[in-house]
């Protein structure tokens, strides 16, 4: 399957301060990528799509001024936690589709803890 | 009522048994449907693509029921490293590739 990668794997960091997270399609051009955010024994819920080039959509319940998403590049997406809190820890996922039935590959994942 | 609901679990199954994950959907328009598994503090990989037709890899069979909006996961023969959160994943047809994600169902297999 196609090779998603992110970076960091793993960040500790102040309250308030601004966290970013990189997603990278390695060996496709990814036009779609997406964000997921799983807290502890939840499912991955779905925080916004990534396209490139334009205005992420983002999800009910989502603030966009918080998670700052930009995809400048066909095989990178970003997304900044602005002013992080401890409610915000969590594990952050990022997923790029390219299969011809629609599936999705995922990132190995980014887990956030905010102090 | 969830998008979608799986087997709450946990399943404890000892090795070589055959186990049986539930899943429906309450979107008739979903157009794809997945299983895939994650490993605790990992990210989840795709198992199996599910059709109406059923389709079978290896020890794990899926099956689709568009009119009952249900999808199956069985797998045969058991081994310890089938343990792993199963996840049920389905698209939103108005929304392309956007995936909606089960609660998972947790299988230990046991020596």
């Amino acid at each position: 399957g196609a090779v998603v990668s992110q970076h960091p794997s793993w960040v500790i960091c102040k309250s308030g301060t601004s966290v970013k997270i990189e997603c990278r399609s390695l060996d496709f051009q990814a036009t779609t990528m997406f964000w997921y955010r799983q807290f502890p024994k939840q499912s991955l819920m779905l925080m916004a799509t990534s396209n490139e080039g334009s205005k992420a959509t983002y999800e009910q319940g989502v603030e966009k001024d918080k998670f700052l998403i930009n995809h400048a590049s066909l095989t990178l997406s970003t997304l900044t936690v602005t002013s992080a809190h401890p409610e915000d820890s969590s594990f952050y996922i990022c997923s790029a589709g390219q299969g011809v039935e629609n599936e999705q590959f995922f990132g190995p994942g980014t887990r956030l803890t905010v102090l | 009522r969830k998008e979608v609901e799986q087997d709450p679990g946990p399943f404890n199954v000892p090795e070589g048994a055959t186990v049986a994950f539930n899943c429906t959907y309450s979107n008739s328009a979903s157009q794809s449907f997945f299983w895939y598994r994650q490993d605790c503090r990992k990210e989840p990989k795709l198992l199996m693509s599910v059709y109406s037709s059923g389709n079978e890899d290896g020890r794990f069979t899926a099956q689709l029921n568009r009119a009952s909006q249900y999808i199956s996961l069985l797998i045969r023969d058991s081994k310890l490293s089938d343990s792993a959160t199963y996840l049920c994943v389905v698209t939103r047809s108005s929304h392309g590739q956007n995936f909606v994600f089960g609660p998972g169902t947790r299988l230990s297999v046991l020596p």
